[in-house]
């Protein structure tokens, strides 16, 4: 069965570094996001993306975040300067029209 | 905007017995979909079920059944002949149908299996 894949599956970083997430979404599916889940809480939207641009962004999403879909398989989060309030499960999830949602299995991403 | 609420942070239930989750939602709108994840400790998002709302019959798979009720905009999840597996974070999610397809979740309930 096809599957969205993240890498990497954990990361550290300093705090104020930049770090960019990656994920591959299902192929022929043209809808994409991004949720984060900090520890304990519930799974937040971030921000989706269609047809080369975004769609709909949270109020979470702001100027440190930014969205790409390079070369038309990957599509990437990059977070510009980290904060510690930035640790978290990052998921990338992608669908087709009609269809539900396929989750990666997350980024772990701690700012130290 | 809308608001997914799970009202119980956590669920017991015996191997092979019966459990329910609730889940209630607020929404002005009459197309939208709706979901139950489970995050088992890997943390990976796992869909268990989905409903759209202009569907009467309750969706079912396998021993996981809903309860939709739309005019209460309720929405629970029956878990029957509950095996070890099954323990995990359960996440109600709702999607509209119209502008805007993100799913917004509700707070999760732990589901403990006990042998």
């Amino acid at each position: 069965e096809p599957e969205v894949t993240q890498t990497p599956s954990h990361q550290v970083t300093q705090m104020g570094q930049e770090v960019i997430l990656r994920c591959v979404p299902i192929s022929n599916h043209l809808y994409f996001y991004w949720y984060r889940q900090i520890l304990g809480q519930k799974v937040e939207f971030l921000v989706s993306f269609y047809n080369n641009e975004i769609s709909e962004k949270s109020e979470i999403f702001d100027d440190q975040f930014s969205v790409e879909r390079p070369d038309g398989s990957n599509f990437t989060l990059k977070i510009r300067s980290t904060k510690l309030e930035d640790s978290a499960m990052y998921f990338c999830a992608s669908r087709q029209t009609g269809r539900g949602y396929t989750f990666g299995s997350g980024t772990r991403l701690t700012v130290v | 905007a809308q608001t997914v609420t799970q009202s119980q942070p956590e669920m017991s239930v015996q191997e092979a017995e019966t459990v329910t989750l609730s889940c209630t939602y607020d929404t002005s709108e009459s197309d939208y979909y709706l979901f139950w994840y489970k995050q088992p400790p890997s943390r990976q998002m796992i869909l268990v079920i989905r409903q759209e709302a202009y569907k009467q019959q309750n969706a079912t798979e396998n021993r996981f059944s809903v309860n939709f009720q739309k005019a209460a905009k309720s929405f629970s999840l029956k878990i029957s002949d509950s095996q070890l597996g099954d323990a995990a974070m359960y996440f109600c999610a709702y999607r509209s149908g119209a502008a805007g397809n993100k799913l917004t979740f509700g707070g999760g309930t732990r589901v403990l299996v006990k042998p």
